[in-house]
């Protein structure tokens, strides 16, 4: 089973206005981390934002928030006041508490959104 | 500039031919990762380094990949008797922190094309 599904393949949203992207995770671990990635057309993965499983409140970083449901399992990325430099690709990721390693965190497919001006 | 620093950007290679990647990851991070992302899907991890130990290898890793990180400072990723097949974007990145919310900084990549 997939432990990323991102089902937005693109996604195109007006400028200055918000856009919910959709974020499911599969998982029975307690303890896991979600985060958001995005990557440019320069290639560049550059952290957006972070869940922790445990957190009671839905992480915020500028305009980007996190509507975390953890009952469910989803992770959606909101976008608000959507600028042209926002046209990317947007990754859902995850990490497993209960694995030691360095392999457990888990990329979705990506949505690309394209801001129109 | 601080960030993840790779090198090159682009590589066009034969089919057969060597060819080696160059990360230099921030200097305070100690853990350093390498994936790696086809057209269409997320990064897939390939290996890890905690300071100079490279603790973990994934089985995409086959023996025709070697990974380094002398020092515990930069990082080369070789790839001896290229295929077609390894055309990707090689990602770099690296970290602080404790595991669950290790938040990974990654660089711009190296375009592998095997001709």
């Amino acid at each position: 089973a997939q432990k990323i599904t991102q089902t937005q393949p693109g996604m195109f949203v007006q400028e200055k206005e918000a856009v919910t992207l959709d974020c499911t995770y599969d998982t029975s671990d307690p303890s896991y981390g979600l985060f958001w990635y995005k990557q440019p057309s320069s290639g560049e993965m550059i952290f957006l934002i972070y869940q922790g499983s445990y957190d009671q409140q839905n992480a915020t970083e500028g305009r980007y928030s996190l509507n975390f449901q953890k009952a469910r399992k989803s992770a959606n990325l909101v976008i608000s006041a959507s600028q042209l430099g926002d046209s990317a690709m947007y990754f859902c990721a995850m990490r497993e508490g209960r694995f030691d390693g360095a392999n457990n965190l888990f990329f979705g497919t990506g949505t690309r959104l394209t801001v129109i001006p | 500039d601080t960030g993840v620093s790779q090198n090159p950007r682009h590589k066009i290679t034969k089919r057969g031919q060597n060819v080696t990647f160059r990360c230099d990851p921030i200097s305070e991070h100690n853990r350093l990762y390498w994936y790696r992302q086809t057209l269409g899907q997320g990064p897939e991890f390939l290996t890890y380094f905690q300071n100079e130990a490279q603790l973990e290898k994934s089985r995409l890793l086959s023996d025709r990949f070697s990974a380094e990180r002398p020092k515990g400072s930069f990082s080369t990723l070789e790839i001896q008797r290229t295929e077609q097949g390894d055309s990707a974007m090689y990602l770099c990145a690296s970290s602080f922190g404790d595991r669950v919310n290790e938040k990974l900084f990654f660089g711009s990549g190296t375009q592998l094309s095997v001709l």
